[in-house]
């Protein structure tokens, strides 16, 4: 079975700091994604890779980088957080095709306070 | 650019009745479309897919969808729900754009259903 992880479940945070939330998947897929998901928005796309050292912008970048120095793992950076960052992030990975099939991570619930 | 829209946010119904969750897309070119489902604070998982070939497609937990190119819809149907589908759902469209082969998705607003006993 496909997995994707993300580093924490729920995270608590102070406006201004920095913010690293890590994914990691075990199928060698080439592309991975960064959304947010918020009540009424479904999801947003933030950022997208599609191979080691790649990336493109989402439809939301403002606030955010990424880094992917390895094919399996990709970070989402906020570089200074702001309170309506709060949200629920969601990693994804697939392979190449745009018939693929995304895998999601379970999430990770940010509060910037 | 691309849209989805689902037009009910929320569904109420009762267990082993019908339901369907309705989903619209726009788009002029031709475009695969995904019914992912998302259960209490989990991740999203796919339900089903449409490429090309049969518009009826059946997929886990005995969901189906039907692809209507000319109503531009791809609807979800179950014909008997359980309390264990009480999820919420997102159905997705391909987005060709972007570098490469990226397979990006543009989601709809979401569908929560509650099935009550």
């Amino acid at each position: 079975d496909v997995k994707v992880t993300q580093s924490s479940r729920y995270l608590v945070k102070r406006t201004g700091e920095k913010v690293f939330l890590e994914c990691v998947q075990d199928m060698d897929h080439e592309n991975m994604f960064w959304y947010r998901q918020d009540p009424g928005l479904g999801l947003r796309l933030i950022y997208f890779s599609y191979d080691v050292k790649m990336k493109e912008k989402g439809d939301i970048p403002e606030g955010y980088s990424v880094s992917r120095e390895k094919k399996e793992r990709f970070s989402l950076i906020l570089e200074s957080a702001s309170t309506n960052q709060t949200s629920m992030y969601l990693c994804a990975s697939s392979s190449s095709g745009v018939q693929e099939t995304q895998y999601f991570g379970p999430g990770t619930r940010l509060l910037v306070l | 650019a691309q849209s989805v829209t689902q037009l009910d946010s929320q569904v109420p119904v009762f267990e082993e009745a019908p339901v369907e969750l309705r989903c619209n897309y726009s788009s002029s070119v031709s475009v695969y479309l995904f019914w992912y489902v998302q259960y209490p604070n989990q991740g999203l998982q796919l339900l089903l897919k449409y490429l090309s070939g049969s518009t009826l497609v059946k997929g886990i937990n005995g969901f189906e969808a039907e692809f209507n190119k000319s109503q531009t819809s791809f609807h979800l149907r179950k014909p008997s729900v359980h309390i264990s589908d009480t999820a919420e759902y997102f159905c997705a469209v391909s987005d060709p754009g972007g570098s490469g082969n990226t397979g990006k998705l543009i989601f709809g607003q979401g569908t929560t259903l509650q099935v009550k006993p």
